[in-house]
């Protein structure tokens, strides 16, 4: 137990559908990320929130959606995905951004295993 | 951030020491580096980081070199739960340019076996 939880685990959707991800953390942090994981490719950063504000987004298409309505919870709106989008998608959080310390470890969350159709 | 190369796999004795090395000959003075491992299907998990001086826990050890142009994380007594792979990263902390990024690699696929 990381203290950073996802739902759903597994996710099957078809490219019509509207889904979202939900990513809650119980440690206290103001720093979320979203990454994604595709088959045989390294994780990739997606978008990053700061006290509920989004500080990147790493050139998603406008078919994934985050939310960030407090610094415990973090969404991932999805709509008309294309099979390529099936991957691992990771939550992520840490104490805050931009602090002047040496300690800032990412604690992620399980994952959510989406499958598009 | 720097860029860091590893080898792409590794065997490890269940009961012996684990020395996966990492090359980042381009780290800056402000980088640090950072051991992440991933077990199949799970999230990412943080091992242990380092500016440069060797640290340890009850995880494992980090070894940096003197020119701070590589590193070696230790599992000083492998076990089979230890199989998963195993990323370094550098990258800024704190002050203005930390973004929180962490940029994965391929990293190393350790399997530790009986």
């Amino acid at each position: 137990e990381t203290g950073v939880t996802q739902t759903p685990r597994h996710l099957v959707m078809g490219m019509t559908n509207k889904k979202s991800l939900k990513c809650e953390q119980h440690l206290g942090h103001n720093a979320m990320y979203w990454y994604k994981q595709s088959a045989k490719k390294p994780l990739e950063l997606m978008f990053v929130y700061n006290f509920k504000e989004q500080t990147e987004n790493n050139s998603v298409p406008s078919r994934f959606s985050p939310e960030c309505p407090n610094s415990s919870h973090l969404f991932l709106h999805l709509h008309t995905l294309q099979p390529e989008d099936s991957a691992l998608y990771l939550c992520a959080s840490s104490l805050s951004l931009f602090r002047l310390v040496d300690y800032n470890e990412q604690f992620f969350g399980p994952g959510t295993r989406l499958t598009v159709l | 951030d720097a860029k860091t190369t590893q080898p792409p796999s590794m065997d490890c004795a269940e009961g012996r020491a684990a020395n996966l090395p990492c090359n980042h000959s381009t780290i800056s003075g402000n980088e640090y580096v950072y051991w992440y491992r991933q077990i199949h299907s799970q999230g990412p998990q943080y091992i242990i980081h380092g500016l440069k001086n060797n640290e340890t826990n009850e995880m494992a050890s980090l070894i940096i070199t003197e020119d701070r142009k590589s590193s070696t994380l230790i599992l000083p007594h492998a076990t089979l739960r230890d199989t998963a792979v195993y990323y370094c990263i550098v990258r800024v902390v704190g002050g203005s340019s930390n973004t929180g990024k962490l940029i994965f690699g391929q990293g190393t696929t350790l399997q530790v076996k009986p």
